[in-house]
């Protein structure tokens, strides 16, 4: 079945470190998205991508850094600029551009240790 | 600034009982409203979506929304919610001016006892 595969399910950091977290679908869908997730606050948008080698800031990008060299892989890296890192990270895809996202994966639970 | 709003956190309901869920958005042009929702222990899915025409839509195990554009709502609706509907659901909005990003609601997070 095709699916967002997310991973790690939970990371711990170190503050003052970067870390990687990983995204990829298998579903041939244009379009990939990174949400947090808060208590309260719902989904928000980190960064999206329309299509391979172009992404865009959504509404929370600072402190986040993202690459699309493929299709199927999103990666979101959380660098020590981010200074509220402790979060539920959601990866999603939807077909095309301008949809909105039609699936999502299992998330990443990110901690600071 | 574009936001979605929705009224309520909490809601707890007994079985067979109706649901309404508020959801206000502050978009300009031309918008796309959705409902997810997302049950224990599952991904988010897509409840139901609005993109033009009738403004009433029908989703999935029951579900209807109602675009009512002059008070920027979209309200969630179920004549009689089943224990299985306990889960969190979220209002999104996306427009034409945002670039066709989809901004999502805080969440409401429902509880049905059975």
């Amino acid at each position: 079945d095709g699916g967002i595969t997310q991973s790690p399910k939970y990371l711990f950091r170190k503050e003052g470190q970067n870390v990687t977290l990983s995204c990829e679908q298998n579903l041939n869908h244009d379009a990939m998205y990174w949400y947090r997730q808060d208590p309260g606050q719902g989904l928000r948008l980190i960064y999206y991508s329309q299509i391979v080698n172009d992404f865009q800031k959504g509404d929370i990008a600072e402190g986040y850094s993202v690459s699309r060299e493929k299709k199927e892989s999103f990666p979101l890296t959380v660098t020590s600029a981010q200074k509220n890192p402790t979060a539920f990270y959601l990866c999603a895809s939807s077909i095309g551009q301008g949809n909105q996202p039609q699936h999502f994966g299992d998330g990443t639970r990110l901690s600071i240790l | 600034a574009q936001s979605v709003s929705q009224h309520n956190h909490h809601v707890i309901l007994s079985e067979a009982a109706s649901l309404e869920l508020g959801c206000n958005y502050s978009y300009g042009g031309t918008v796309n409203l959705f409902w997810y929702v997302q049950y224990p222990g599952q991904h988010l899915q897509l409840l139901l979506k609005y993109f033009s025409g009738d403004p009433l839509v029908k989703g999935i195990k029951g579900f209807e929304a109602e675009f009512i554009k002059s008070k920027f709502s979209f309200n969630l609706r179920k004549p009689s919610v089943q224990w299985s509907d306990t889960a969190e659901y979220f209002c999104a909005v996306s427009s034409n001016t945002g670039g066709f990003k989809t901004i999502f609601g805080a969440g409401t997070r429902l509880f049905v006892k059975a």
